[in-house]
């Protein structure tokens, strides 16, 4: 079974329009992690939770919500999308300091 | 200057070379020191973590850690096409223990 997964896997929208992200965790974990990654690979930290509260909220504009309705799961909903929206947004978790990683959702803004 | 830098290659070798890759640091205060492998269109993969300073293998990997120079590298023995991948250098510690700070991956693929 995935460890850390993610839902949808590819994600084609428009801009202005919203979309929500979904992440699952059966690691037992008690934080989850938001990252955005862009062309060049770059991995940058957007959010992340500890057993529901926020305790990370990198410089990411408030059209980004991270919701947590319980320690397994972490979900970003992003409203009115915009062109530069367009990256592989990955979701972690850990318990400690290394993280495992999901999938990732591959969002395209048209 | 970035926390972390890695040179993001494309790095190309040939089977069965020893790959060595690098990353620098500026933070003193970091004490956890990760490599992570990522698959085209996967999601990161922890390959290998070291606490401090030292060594640590596993298998055909080795990773090093100069906290002096504040310098990681991560070897490859005996390298092979599977290891084709981008690979990235993470760490964590002090006042950014709560978070890991990943540089830019290097991309390396083997030769056949």
């Amino acid at each position: 079974d995935t460890a850390v997964s993610q839902t949808p896997k590819y994600l084609v929208t428009q801009m202005g329009n919203d979309k929500s992200i979904k992440c699952e965790q059966n690691l037992g974990h008690d934080t989850m992690y938001w990252y955005k990654q862009d062309s060049k690979k770059f991995l940058k930290i957007m959010f992340s939770y500890n057993n529901k509260e926020l305790i990370i909220n990198e410089t990411v504009p408030n059209r980004f919500s991270p919701k947590s309705p319980d320690k397994a799961h972490l979900n970003l909903h992003i409203n009115s999308l915009e062109l530069g929206d367009s990256a592989v947004y990955f979701c972690a978790s850990s318990q400690g300091t290394l993280q495992f990683f999901g999938p990732g959702t591959r969002l395209t803004v048209l | 200057q970035k926390e972390v830098e890695q040179d993001p290659g494309p790095l190309s070798v040939p089977e069965g070379a020893i790959v060595s890759l690098n990353c620098t640091y500026s933070n003193s205060a970091f004490q956890y020191f990760m490599w992570y492998r990522q698959y085209s269109r996967k999601g990161p993969e922890l390959l290998m973590y070291t606490y401090s300073s030292g060594n640590k293998e596993d298998g055909r990997f080795t990773a090093q850690v100069d906290k002096s120079s504040k310098y990681i590298s991560l070897f490859i023995r005996d390298s092979q096409p599977s290891d084709s991948a981008t690979y990235l250098c993470a760490m964590s510690g002090g006042s950014s223990a709560s978070k890991i700070i990943f540089g830019s991956g290097t991309r390396l693929s083997i030769r056949p």
